[in-house]
């Protein structure tokens, strides 16, 4: 059983189009990320949110820190080619080790021109 | 900077043999981990490392050691390759930042195959 569980898992959707990927847990955490990786390559950090409710814009990409900090979501308005890719969500539980980090499964996107 | 890197890029094992992979880091970062990536399970904490000389477990340390002689390397070690372990791994490093936001730095990754 995943600690961080991701959905979907796959999206394939047209350029233009919006999604949401969510990362749910029944754990607390003291921080999220999320993190982009592309073929080949390893992740690489988009955001980190820490603060319940905390909502954090990267341009197109929209990220949200639930409430109670079990949970989050990254929104991506009018999705271009460019951002396909794995999105893999992670947390630090709290009272952790900082170097502990736990991943959900990713979600893999396709975006079609 | 390099960063992160990590050596080979690429390795074939057969079962029962012993290897090293290399992971080294440039950015004095204090925290280092090793990761391992498998289809549809995201990335499992293999052990991690806050210090020279202190290292420790994570969600999946059975066949694997890790030592840290010096802040910059970090090697993961397995003792006796199994198919199971067949995988791509990945190192990061990261240093605390405000307390208690930070960023993992991830290598380029070694692909693993145990025949």
């Amino acid at each position: 059983t995943q600690l961080l569980e991701q959905s979907p898992q796959f999206l394939s959707i047209q350029e233009g189009e919006n999604l949401t990927v969510y990362c749910n847990s029944s754990s607390v955490f003291s921080s999220l990320q999320w993190y982009r990786q592309e073929p080949g390559e390893g992740p690489v950090l988009l955001v980190t949110v820490v603060t319940g409710g905390e909502v954090k814009k990267l341009k197109r990409l929209t990220f949200q820190f639930g409430d109670a900090r079990k949970d989050s979501s990254l929104h991506i308005t009018a999705a271009q080619p460019g951002d396909t890719g794995l999105y893999l969500c992670a947390g630090r539980l709290g009272g952790t080790s900082y170097g502990k980090l736990t991943f959900g499964q990713g979600t893999i996107l396709t975006v079609h021109p | 900077n390099a960063g992160v890197t990590q050596t080979p890029k690429f390795q074939v094992l057969k079962t029962g043999q012993s290897m090293t992979l290399q992971c080294a880091q440039d950015m004095n970062h204090e925290y280092m981990s090793w990761y391992r990536q498998d289809p549809g399970m995201g990335l499992r904490l293999i052990h991690y490392s806050v210090g020279a000389g202190i290292t420790d477990q994570g969600e999946v340390p059975n066949g694997y050691n890790v030592s840290r002689s010096t802040t910059e390397d970090f090697p993961l070690r397995l003792l006796s390759a199994a198919p199971s372990q067949t995988s791509v791994y990945f190192c990061a490093s990261s240093s605390p930042a405000g307390g208690r936001s930070y960023e993992q730095y991830f290598g380029p990754g070694t692909r693993l195959t145990v025949t």
